[in-house]
């Protein structure tokens, strides 16, 4: 089992660029989650995903973050334009039939900086 | 403020010592998790509680639960340098709002 894989796993870029986070969470999982960690704010939801669709975008901080999952193995989440309080670090997570359990599997995280 | 806060911030110990770490909430829960992170990486889960459940054992850690008074605690014994970490709290209510709480920075010293 290979676990939730993210990448880039570091990502450096300046601001007004777009950036494009990738996620390929477990096989089989059937619910995905984006979270941002900074020091400030801590763990963050973004947008959780359940079966493809997304459920809950409320999180999302503006119009320039956006996500899909076009099918069940492949998320992405993609901010245009970048700035630089966008710098942290983004995590994926999936989870398999809520019946079975309420662990979130987490993918490394890809640690983004906007200068 | 969020919804789970970890006290304390930052606990050093040595080597064999017991660790203790608290976690507060605020409403009402399904349940609570424990998550580790290891400096530069994912959360992994450690132990989860459900709402009707007061203690849970797992190897060397221990959790309780009190919903009266809406914390959890979470206890390693035997520390080891390898616990070496950070320590969330995490609560779910519904199908998929879980709310991570500031975390505890674990160091454990050989």
């Amino acid at each position: 089992d290979a676990g939730v894989i993210q990448s880039p796993r570091h990502e450096v870029t300046e601001m007004g660029q777009e950036v494009t986070l990738r996620c390929k969470p477990i096989s089989g999982h059937n619910s995905l989650f984006w979270y941002r960690q900074t020091m400030m704010r801590g763990l963050e939801l973004l947008i959780y995903f359940n079966n493809n669709v997304p459920i809950d975008d409320s999180g999302m901080p503006e119009d320039r973050f956006s996500a899909k999952m076009p099918n069940a193995s492949f998320s992405t989440l993609k901010i245009q334009p970048s700035e630089p309080r966008d710098s942290a670090v983004y995590f994926c997570a999936s989870r398999p039939d809520r019946v079975t359990t309420d662990t979130q599997y987490f993918g490394p995280g890809t640690r983004l900086t906007v200068l | 403020s969020q919804q789970g806060e970890e006290d304390p911030q930052a606990l050093s110990i040595q080597e064999g010592e017991n660790a203790t770490m608290n976690c507060s909430y605020k409403t009402s829960i399904n349940n609570l998790q424990w998550y580790r992170q290891n400096s530069g990486r994912g959360l992994v889960h450690l132990i989860l509680i459900r709402s009707n459940e007061r203690e849970k054992h797992s190897g060397r850690l221990r959790v309780t639960l009190d919903t009266s008074k809406k914390s959890s605690s979470l206890l390693i014994t035997a520390s080891r340098a390898a616990d070496t970490a950070s320590y969330f709290c995490a609560t779910a209510s519904g199908t998929y709002k879980y709310i991570f709480g500031t975390g505890t920075r674990l160091k454990v010293l050989a």
